[in-house]
């Protein structure tokens, strides 16, 4: 059973401040990952998949890396606005399955 | 492009009882899978079907069930319901063997009285 961890699991903010949060994951058979968006009383949006060991990608104010030989992924959110508050879930797909293993999410809430 | 649709929105049931959960796919998409969300957890992986064909299921009892139609569409079962099968379930949609992020419904709130 793969091990999906993200951190922190809520955070509070105020509108502008930057912030980043971690997905960890074992490094071995790494295949892809995926950051997801989920605001409440919607469905899941997926943000971005990351192939590659070093891959940065970006959506306006939202960005992500990725460290495949150590096992982690950022996301950063640069001057948070009250729309970005939902849930960011991570979900991993490893070598020979194509059943994502997701992480329980981070919760953000922006206060305005 | 139509998304994800999952139907019903909403579901109550008492104990015992049988549930089911809809869902249809993006046009052109022919995996479905299916999760359960309850409270405090994060998305447990239940079903995955392509082409008419269960591929893989979750760590969940046999009363978990489902089966995808001809049009790709799916439908899950839960027989007997307890109490702790209260929960989100959502369906999911994606090409087989893809790599790329899945579509995701709004799920189905099902709760057992």
């Amino acid at each position: 059973i793969l091990n999906v961890e993200q951190s922190p699991q809520s955070l509070h903010v105020q509108e502008g401040d930057s912030t980043n949060f971690t997905c960890s994951f074992p490094s071995s058979n790494f295949y892809a990952l995926h950051w997801y968006r989920w605001e409440t009383a919607k469905s899941p949006e997926a943000l971005f998949v990351m192939t590659l060991n070093g891959d940065e990608k970006k959506k306006g104010r939202i960005s992500a890396t990725l460290n495949t030989k150590e096992g982690y992924s950022y996301l950063y959110i640069k001057g948070s606005q009250p729309e970005d508050s939902a849930t960011y879930l991570c979900a991993l797909l490893s070598g020979g399955s194509y059943i994502p293993t997701f992480g329980r999410g981070t919760s953000l809430i922006v206060h305005p | 492009e139509a998304g994800v649709t999952q139907s019903p929105t909403h579901l109550i049931k008492t104990r015992g009882q049988q549930a089911t959960l809809r869902c249809s796919p993006i046009s052109g998409h022919t995996s479905v899978y299916w999760y359960q969300q309850a409270l405090g957890l994060g998305l447990q992986f239940l079903l995955w079907y392509d082409e008419g064909e269960e591929r893989n299921r979750g760590n969940f009892p046999p009363r978990f069930s489902g089966r995808q139609f001809p049009n790709y569409s799916s439908e899950l079962n839960v027989n007997a319901l307890e109490l702790e099968d209260s929960a989100l379930y959502l369906c999911a949609s994606s090409r087989i063997y893809s790599n790329q992020p899945q579509h995701f419904g709004d799920g189905t709130r099902l709760s057992i009285l």
